[in-house]
């Protein structure tokens, strides 16, 4: 059984939209990370998430991009308003206290027109 | 943060041992090293890590090298679904709130019935 989904799988909007990426875990976590990965192209790192804050972040993650959990479970990646070039696998990450592997959700596709 | 160096491609028959490489020259004293795997379509997989000894679990092996500047993913019967893009990622141990991962492009395995 999987550790953490992720919904939708697929989303499809036009440029300039906001869009919200969400992620389910199964049990409790306590730390979040966002990851994308263009076609074709490498995994990149974007947040991670502690403690209901942002720990770390990189360059990709502008303005633009926002993280929260906002009722203790989901955590959520928000996209205010979207660019061709975001158009990319977006996956969720979790990790087990002080355990070191990632488990990361199956990925939703996110397609800006 | 210290580079790997991996092969981009290699080839295995079903059932026979696998053993991807790779070089990491720059490690430091605090960095572990990681194993994830994607296989096509689907998130990131952790599949195995360790620091200076060599490791095994149910789904692979680990050798570290004496001078940890290299090491070696073992895979002991390759299966068809053994077939993924194998990451080696250098991790540092500060914890689960900033242990992002950093891909490269890593080794896309093909495995021959």
């Amino acid at each position: 059984e999987p550790e953490v989904t992720q919904t939708p799988s697929h989303q499809v909007t036009q440029m300039g939209q906001e869009v919200i990426l969400r992620c389910v875990p199964i049990s409790n976590h306590l730390y979040f990370y966002w990851y994308r990965q263009i076609l074709g192209q490498k995994v990149e790192f974007l947040v991670s998430f502690y403690n209901n804050e942002i720990s770390e972040k990189s360059e990709i993650f502008d303005d633009q991009f926002s993280v929260e959990r906002p009722d203790g479970s989901n955590f959520t990646l928000k996209i205010r308003s979207t660019k061709l070039e975001d158009s990319a696998m977006y996956f969720c990450a979790i990790t087990r206290d002080i355990s070191y592997e990632q488990y990361f959700g199956p990925g939703t596709r996110l397609t800006v027109t | 943060d210290a580079k790997t160096t991996q092969p981009n491609s290699m080839e295995s028959n079903e059932e026979e041992p696998v053993h991807l490489p790779c070089n990491h020259s720059t490690i430091s004293g605090t960095d572990y090293i990681h194993w994830y795997r994607q296989l096509p379509s689907q998130g990131p997989e952790y599949v195995i890590h360790g620091l200076t000894s060599n490791v095994n679990n149910r789904m692979a092996s680990l050798a570290i090298a004496e001078d940890r500047k290299s090491s070696t993913l073992i895979l002991h019967r390759a299966t068809l679904r053994d077939a993924a893009v194998y990451y080696c990622i250098l991790n540092r141990n500060y914890g689960g709130a900033t242990n992002k991962l950093i891909f490269g492009t890593g080794t896309l395995l093909a495995v021959q019935p």
